[in-house]
């Protein structure tokens, strides 16, 4: 039973543009959702999150836009930078510091 | 940031070795760390949480006696694979959370690659 999808498995953007990368999840005791970015034979590094009680949280060019009536979040990155190639996993958990449930992961790939 | 450090990177070693992975927050304390594993393509799933000073919590499915953990301090969480065969070959994550008040997310070390031939 996977509570957080991402439905998308790749994602390709011209550098300058806007990526917007989906995530949704069945679980309506999540409150709390991340975003991971992930590099192969790294850990994933966390990029911003955002809790139940936002709708939206902006961190530079990282925004997360969550909608809890319709179980979605999604992640903003404006503009797009070739540095950005990742794949990109959502994750979410019921409180902040339970366990995480992530989603698939997107590669994304922002091209010069 | 937070930093966490998992040590070693990468192993290989022979069917039967037991191997066995250290996940450190380098500068805070972290009373709970999570092990994650990840076949390639696929998500991360969560394996354990452990817990300073007590019994780690495993997953469903997640073999306790196999996969053996214990945090014995605030900044140090180790993962021991018992009699590791060739289906334990994947890469095994570790992760602490910085304790306080508010929302704080999970800090991820580096990973482990384990090959076993």
């Amino acid at each position: 039973d996977q509570q957080v999808k991402q439905n998308s498995p790749s994602l390709s953007v011209q550098e300058g543009r806007i990526s917007i990368l989906n995530c949704d999840y069945t679980n309506s005791m999540f409150d709390y959702f991340l975003w991971y970015k992930k590099y192969p034979a790294e850990g994933p590094t966390f990029l911003i999150s955002i809790s139940s009680i936002k709708d939206k949280n902006e961190d530079g060019r990282f925004t997360v836009f969550l909608n809890k009536s319709a179980k979605h979040l999604s992640l903003h990155i404006v503009p797009s930078q070739p540095g950005d190639s990742a794949v990109y996993f959502c994750a979410a958990s019921g409180t902040s510091g339970s366990r995480l449930t992530f989603g698939e992961g997107t590669q994304l790939t922002v091209n010069p | 940031g937070a930093v966490v450090s998992q040590h070693p990177s990468w192993v290989i070693c022979k069917s039967g070795t037991s191997v066995k992975i250290e996940c450190r927050s380098l500068d805070f304390q972290a009373t709970t760390m999570f092990w994650y594993r990840q076949f390639p393509k696929q998500s991360l799933m969560l394996m354990a949480t452990s817990n300073e000073g007590s019994k780690a919590t495993y997953e469903q499915g997640v073999e306790k006696d196999k996969f053996l953990i214990n945090h014995a301090s605030l900044t140090l969480s180790t993962l021991t694979v018992t009699s590791a065969h060739p289906e334990d070959s994947s890469f095994y994550i570790c992760s602490a959370r910085i304790q306080g008040w508010g929302d704080q997310p999970q800090h991820f070390g580096d990973g482990t690659r384990l090959s076993i031939l």
